[in-house]
């Protein structure tokens, strides 16, 4: 089946700092990615739409100053949270949709943010 | 009123009882449904994924779609411990890929 990987699985930082977050699919070509926050207890929620050659699509309320993405290939899209704050402290998590049509989502393992 | 509403539970059964999921949802674009377990500290998984009313069964795992009243449900049949993680169920409408996420139900399965 179609994987996606993540990296790195867990991060702790200082507050200030910026943190780049890698998703990739491995055995197949996503024009589009999907970046989410999920804190604990609570549902996945989409941040953005990250489309291949493009710039990425933000939910309402997210600051696309500061969750930075970058899908520079079929494969990679990469999310940097900047000047982290403890508030941002979070599981995220990454999917990524077939270039072929499909419409199923393929879900990375998710990375959790601890900021200091 | 949120666009997709899901117990949170938590909910606790015995080994080898039946289980029901349920969410409800308030737009009728929305045309899939699907259900993803999710494993503490893991990405979810796709169980389940549906477009039409009625069910759909895969081993001990039966989706349910009851579009006229915009309920959803997802049941386990001789659960196993294995079992215990969270469930999502998620939504989209035909027009986009955005899924829409339940708030998911912490299912704990006791041997």
């Amino acid at each position: 089946g179609a994987v996606v990987s993540q990296h790195p699985s867990w991060v702790i930082c200082k507050s200030g700092t910026s943190v780049k977050i890698e998703c990739r699919s491995l055995d197949f070509q996503a024009t589009t990615m999907f970046w989410y926050r999920q804190f604990p207890k609570q549902s996945l929620m989409l941040m953005a739409t990250s489309n291949e050659g493009s710039k990425a699509t933000y939910e309402q309320g997210v600051e696309k100053d500061k969750f930075l993405i970058n899908h520079a290939s079929l494969t990679l899209s990469t999310l940097t949270v900047t000047s982290a704050h403890p508030e941002d402290s979070s599981f995220y998590i990454c999917s990524a949709r077939e270039t072929s049509g499909s419409n199923e989502q393929f879900f990375g393992p998710g990375t959790r943010l601890t900021v200091l | 009123q949120k666009e997709v509403e899901q117990d949170p539970g938590p909910l606790s059964v015995p080994e080898g009882a039946i289980v029901s999921l349920n969410c409800t949802y308030s737009n009728s674009a929305f045309q899939y449904f699907m259900w993803y377990r999710q494993y503490s500290r893991k990405g979810p998984e796709l169980l389940m994924y549906t477009y039409s009313s009625g069910n759909k069964e895969d081993g001990r795992f039966t989706a349910q779609v009851d579009k006229s009243s915009k309920y959803i449900s997802l049941f386990i049949r001789d659960s196993q411990p294995s079992d215990s993680a969270t469930y999502l169920c998620a939504i989209k409408s035909g027009s986009n890929y955005k899924l829409t996420f339940g708030k998911g139900t912490l299912l704990t399965v006791n041997p």
